[in-house]
Parts: structure tokens; sequence; C-alpha cells
């Protein structure tokens, strides 16, 4: 059973703009909500993590909007560059415990 | 600074045979851990080692075996490789999830086929 559900599975946006990555969890008892961004042949890099006590989190062209009562969050890339070409994968783990969830990808492709 | 590193960086095995995958961080990180990362699938964890000394079940063991040698070695045994487990290994770690939060850094992956 996926404890983290991630879509859509591919994304194609055009240069400048706005890329959205959507995730939802049943498991009430998560409240720490990073991404990563995996680039081909490279491993997973964390690039920005949620707490559930805020509703937003930005860090220069990436935000993350948090809805604790839909059990859904997403990952904003604002302005988007073909630099940003990479896999995304959403993930959530239960107080500071060792496991995280993690969802099943999104292939971003950002066009010139 | 390295990071996570990993051993090897590609592997073929044959149905059978036996191998060590080789993980170590030179960060001070406390907790270490072994994924696997299949197409469609995403990352699932195999062990874990919350600190030196004790290792534990992931969500996909089976078949697994894994080795805390001290704080900077983390080491994932397949004793009779299979097909099944033909995947990317990644290992990561991080630095102390009991007292902060914080995700993993995780090394550059083991491209493993079973043949």
């Amino acid at each position: 059973q996926q404890q983290v559900k991630q879509s859509p599975q591919s994304l194609i946006v055009q240069k400048g703009g706005i890329s959205i990555i959507n995730c939802a969890y049943e498991n009430t008892a998560f409240d720490y909500f990073p991404w990563y961004q995996q680039f081909p042949g490279k491993g997973p890099a964390l690039l920005i993590a949620i707490r559930p006590d805020v509703s937003e989190k930005k860090e220069g062209r990436f935000t993350i909007s948090f809805n604790k009562s839909a059990k859904q969050f997403s990952l904003h890339i604002m302005d988007s560059q073909p630099g940003d070409s990479a896999t995304y994968f959403c993930a959530a783990s239960r107080g500071y415990g060792n496991q995280f969830y993690f969802g099943t990808g999104t292939s971003l492709t950002v066009i010139p | 600074n390295a990071g996570v590193t990993q051993t090897p960086k590609f592997q073929v095995l044959k149905t059978g045979q036996s191998m060590t995958l080789q993980c170590a961080q030179d960060m001070n990180h406390n907790s270490m851990y072994w994924y696997r990362q299949d197409p469609g699938m995403g990352l699932r964890l195999i062990y874990y080692s919350a600190s030196e000394g004790t290792t534990d079940k992931g969500e996909v063991p089976n078949g697994y075996n894994v080795s805390r040698l001290n704080k900077r070695e983390f080491s994932l045994r397949l004793e009779s490789a299979a097909p099944s487990q033909t995947s990317v290994y990644f290992c990561a770690s991080r630095l102390n999830p009991l007292r902060t939060s914080g995700g993993s850094f995780f090394g550059p992956g083991t491209r493993l086929t079973v043949l």
C-alpha cells in the first residue's frame, strides 16, 4: 500500500511557467514532509521541506503548500527553467522517526 | 567532505551469486539507510541503522542483510541474488532524526543487474 500518493507521473512545462506536483497521504501521524530532486544518474537531493504547523514554505522559486485537513501537499516551481528538468519525489515521515515514505516520483521536463 | 559514497557504481551478477554493497559517510551522521529504487515504485527502504550498533528492517528487507560496521560505514549484502533484486540501490544518512528534523543525504547509487 502506497503511503504517499504522488501525481502526475510526468509533467511538461514551458520555460517561465509554473510546475505543480501534488502529493496526498493518509497517516495523520506524519509530520515532516520533504521534497527531493533527482537528476539522471544521481542520488536524490533534499530540495525543501515543511512541517504541518505552517501552510506554506517558500525558498527561492520553490514553494510547498500544505493542506492539513485535506492531507495534501504540493510543490510549486515558479518561473520554471530547463535546469529544473528532473524527477521530483515527495516524502513523509512520522515525528522524528527514521522511516521516510516516498511518492512514486514525477518526471518534470521544462521546454525552452 | 565527500558526503555519502557508495561502491561499486555498477554490478552485474548471476542468479545465486552473492555480493556486498559498501556505503560510507563523512558527515558524522548517526543514522544510515539503504533504499532501492525501481521504475514507478519510488524509493523503498530496505534496512536502516538508527545509530551505531543497531539495525532495523524497512519495507522490503527480504533477501538482504546489513552490517553497521562503525559510525561511518553501513553495508548491504545480497546472499543469493535473484532477478527481482535488479534495481538501483541508494545509501543515505541523516544527522539524528530523534533530535532534529531534516532530510537525508543520498549517495550516487549502485546499479545492480541480476541475470
